[in-house]
């Protein structure tokens, strides 16, 4: 079966350090741009963070450059979201999607993605 | 930066009912639209990619169609099961709309 598991998350005190991992299954990770995806409590869905299939390349949302680090180990067919200096404004649900590989330069459709793993950010 | 604006936010409808739900890109985008479908307490599922290409096991009741800046999801008939709310997604930079909140009448 193709999945995604996710794990992580949990609360956490403004500036702190918080690390998500997504564990990959039923498919070659290696053939995949993986992203993150996450939505605030009641909110829509905001595109985090993308890498390409061997790592080389990251892309972030404005909001996250600096804080937010995402990587990826073929080797156990992993994806991990390092966030640093934690908002208040970080506070939802993060979701690890595999991207469809239509081809599209700059980004795609998401085909598997995650259960979620819920990060709040409060003092 | 392109916006991706959907509409209604939210419709009421009946099991059976024929619906349309509609986004709009502030600029052309070609073909390039993802539909997905997000139950209360569940990830996003991929219902249609390339703004009418059916995804694997989606009932044949869901069709998308639409280029350029005007798109629609259309659920020929209503089933239980498809109360939930509805997204479109740009492929760049993986832009969202906002969503629409499929409810029962």
């Amino acid at each position: 079966e193709v999945q995604l598991v996710q794990s992580g998350g949990g609360l956490v005190q403004p500036g702190g350090s918080l690390r998500l991992s997504c564990a990959a299954s039923g498919f070659t990770f290696s053939d995949y741009w993986m992203s993150w995806v996450r939505q605030a409590p009641g909110k829509g869905l905001e595109w985090v963070a993308n890498i390409k299939k061997d790592g080389t390349e990251k892309y972030y949302v404005d909001s996250v450059k600096g804080r937010l680090t995402m990587s990826r180990d073929n080797a156990k067919n992993s994806l991990y979201l390092q966030m640093n200096s934690l908002r208040v404004e970080d506070t939802a649900v993060y979701y690890c999607a595999r991207d469809r590989d239509s081809g599209y330069a700059g980004g795609d459709a998401l085909d598997i993605w995650g259960q979620g793993t819920m990060v709040t950010v409060s003092s | 930066d392109i916006q991706m604006t959907q509409s209604p936010s939210t419709l009421s409808a009946s099991v059976g009912d024929r619906v349309t739900i509609t986004c709009r890109a502030s600029q052309s985008i070609s073909s390039w639209l993802a539909w997905y479908q997000q139950k209360p307490g569940k990830a996003p599922k991929l219902l249609i990619y390339e703004a009418s290409t059916l995804e694997t096991g989606v009932p044949s009741r869901f069709s998308g169609s639409g280029s350029g800046t005007e798109f629609t999801l259309t659920i020929s008939s209503l089933q239980p099961d498809d109360f939930a709310t509805y997204y479109c997604q740009h492929y760049n930079r993986y832009k969202f709309g906002q969503g629409t909140k499929l409810e029962i009448k």
